[in-house]
């Protein structure tokens, strides 16, 4: 079975710039998991997705992140503006239900912010 | 809101020792689980428990929760090179929406 699909692996930008991130969960995976991990510490949830409603936003800065899942399948977080302490890893996570179900994980993509 | 806290925060044990790591929760939980992440990969699913006082094992690994649901522990023996990486107990709250919050972590490194 194909896994969590992220992308890009890598991306380099300058603060205030924008930028967007793509997930493609595991199929008929029904909750979708958006995380930051900064070096050093444990991944923070910054939104979780039941199907293409939003279950938990708590913890996203929602003054310039910003994310949606269409269809309740792909995914895309986006930050605009970016500044200095956005660096870090942003990992997806896909899992069959919401409640009590292991995490499968993408690969991360690599953001740095000069 | 809910803190989850790992000691230590670091492990260095020689090929062979045993190693444990604690979580503590603030809050009482409504399960747990553990993942593993290895450098420069992504975290990994080891385990869930659900009971308190539950215990599990996985060949070297064994996992317990405490008995009040608010601690969990994770022990390996006989440690291996391929042991190497951060451990993550993952903590779901109580209630009616059982959010989701990683511990701090603890970096295990073996030496051969």
């Amino acid at each position: 079975e194909a896994g969590v699909a992220q992308s890009p692996r890598y991306k380099i930008i300058e603060k205030r710039q924008s930028v967007a991130f793509w997930c493609n969960p595991i199929s008929g995976h029904a909750t979708l998991y958006w995380y930051q991990q900064i070096l050093g510490q444990g991944p923070k949830l910054l939104i979780q997705f039941q199907n293409n409603g939003v279950v938990d936003d708590s913890q996203l800065p929602k003054d310039r992140f910003s994310a949606e899942r269409l269809k309740g399948v792909d995914s895309t977080l986006k930050i605009q503006p970016a500044k200095l302490e956005d660096s870090a890893v942003y990992l997806c996570a896909s899992s069959l239900g919401s409640v009590g179900y292991e995490q499968y994980f993408g690969p991360g993509t690599r953001l740095t912010v000069t | 809101g809910q803190q989850v806290m790992q000691i230590p925060q670091y492990q260095h044990v020689q090929e062979g020792e045993d190693f444990t790591t604690y979580c503590n929760s603030s809050t009482t939980l409504s399960n747990i689980q553990w993942y593993k992440q290895r450098p420069g990969g992504h975290p990994v699913f080891l385990i869930q428990l659900v009971k308190s006082g539950e215990v599990k094992k996985q060949k070297r690994l064994t996992f317990q929760f405490g008995e009040a649901k608010k601690n969990s522990s994770l022990h390996i023996t006989a440690t291996q090179t391929t042991d190497v990486g951060t451990y993550f107990c993952a903590a779901l709250g109580s209630g009616g929406y059982q959010k989701v919050t990683f511990g701090t972590g603890t970096k295990l490194q073996v030496i051969p």
